[in-house]
């Protein structure tokens, strides 16, 4: 599986969009980029997946840049309650039913 | 909008004890997954189910571990003989597309003394 980099924490003020990086320049072509996200410490919670294309669903936009070897998570205005750790994963969906979690970046949204 | 559930939501139990933690997938989900989170440390994957079977199972996941779904709503993971190095965070998470959005229940903290 390819290897994600991701910083290990940002800072947002709150309405701003958060923007968070993640590397993955060894990505194979059949190799998905998931996000997730875990507040304090409760369980993960699934945000959203792209193969190629950008996605937006009603939490974040992911944009995958056009040669796939990084992604930018974005949520347009973050709140209090978006200050967490957010999990980049690349995974092969069809033969992998896992999820991989590294160390993510750690979110904290500021007054 | 449906949840997973865990429980008990804090077990403690003393080294060489048997625990099972028990979870209730979202009703409709064929996929079905035990992870956990020692203190401080990351997410680790522990197994997956699908169709009455382990699909794929971690390095962690050794004789002692196991999983079942008794009544075809419970999905369990048994630890046999607890060791104090078994006490972490411990996620049920299930899903309907296989790998895509797994759903995540709030956890079981196992505390092993």
């Amino acid at each position: 599986d390819a290897k994600t980099t991701q910083p290990p924490s940002m800072d947002c003020a709150e309405g701003r969009a958060a923007n968070l990086p993640c590397n993955h320049s060894t990505i194979s072509g059949n190799e998905y980029v998931y996000w997730y996200r875990q507040i304090h410490s409760q369980g993960p919670q699934y945000i959203i997946h792209g193969l190629k294309n950008n996605e937006t669903n009603e939490m974040a936009s992911l944009i995958i840049t056009e040669d796939r070897k990084s992604s930018t998570l974005i949520l347009p205005h973050a709140t209090l309650r978006d200050t967490a750790v957010y999990y980049c994963i690349v995974r092969v969906a069809y033969n992998n039913n896992d999820m991989r979690f590294g160390a993510g970046t750690r979110l904290t949204v500021k007054p | 909008e449906p949840e997973v559930t865990q429980t008990p939501s804090h077990q403690v139990t003393q080294m060489g004890q048997e625990v099972i933690l028990r979870c209730v997938p979202i009703s409709n989900h064929l996929y079905f997954y035990w992870y956990r989170q020692i203190l401080g440390q990351k997410v680790e994957f522990l197994v997956s189910f699908y169709n009455n079977e382990i699909s794929e199972k971690s390095e962690i996941f050794d004789d002692q571990f196991s999983v079942e779904r008794p009544d075809g709503s419970n999905f369990t993971l048994k630890i046999r003989s607890t060791k104090l190095e078994d006490s972490a965070m411990y996620f049920c998470a299930s899903s309907n597309r296989g790998p895509y959005e797994q759903y995540f229940g709030p956890g079981t903290r196992l505390t092993v003394t």
